[in-house]
């Protein structure tokens, strides 16, 4: 399987912040990389796939970057929406295997 | 603009058969595969499996003698079914769906998601 790590682990940031989350792969998988944000009791949502495209309706404040291995989240000016979990995703080989999530609290 | 709908048994005792069905309204349903994905209590998501229309699986190896997925095409349902469950499988379990390929929109994206079911194991 394919290993994914995310870090950090959890973050604290402020509204108006910027944060970065990273998360590597144990192996090479191209740009087949996406990020999900979940909230607490709802099912995670996609807002970023193949690594770096913008999913239709998510906010332009979040954008992605990386290939390869290393592969990074970012979110340019926290909103108070933000503050949630945040997980990445290979779709390069089954199985899609998760990182453990980065918890984005205030 | 589709909607996955999810239910089944919330309540098992260890070594019981875990049984969950997803139904996918709206959009087409052949053309994706259909995926499990389950997340234990505080913890991160694992995927399970998946599923196409034409009955093609692929499962996780760690669950992969435990799990079977199939597909009606004729109701635009999905099931899950995991034997011999034990305390480790209680999880709130997701239906998704997933696009088998990369594009200008998608990439191996699940763009779309049941709204769980919360699966305790209890003696």
């Amino acid at each position: 399987d394919i290993q994914m790590t995310q870090s950090p682990s959890s973050l604290s940031a402020s509204v108006g912040d910027r944060v970065t989350i990273s998360c590597r792969a144990s192996q090479s998988i191209s740009n087949y990389l996406n990020w999900y944000q979940q909230k607490s009791g709802r099912a995670p949502e996609v807002l970023i796939y193949g690594a770096s495209s913008l999913q239709s309706g998510v906010p332009s404040r979040f954008s992605g970057s990386g290939s390869g291995t290393d592969f990074t989240l970012s979110i340019s000016s926290l909103q108070p929406e933000d503050f949630a979990t945040y997980y990445c995703q290979q779709g390069y080989r089954t199985p899609y295997t998760f990182g453990q999530g980065t918890k984005l609290e205030i | 603009q589709v909607q996955l709908q999810q239910w089944g048994a919330g309540l098992l005792r260890p070594s019981e058969t875990l049984s969950l069905t997803c139904a996918v309204y709206g959009g087409s349903f052949s053309g994706y595969f259909w995926t499990w994905i389950r997340q234990p209590p505080g913890k991160g998501l694992e995927w399970i499996g998946q599923i196409n229309h034409r009955g093609h699986t692929n499962y996780n190896p760690s669950l992969e003698s435990r799990v079977f997925l199939s597909v009606d095409t004729s109701s635009n349902q999905i099931s899950l079914k995991l034997r011999s469950v034990t305390a480790a499988d209680a999880a709130v379990y997701f239906c998704a769906r997933v696009t088998p390929f990369c594009s200008s929109t998608t990439c191996y994206t699940a763009d779309a998601w049941g709204q769980g079911t919360t699966v305790t194991v209890s003696s």
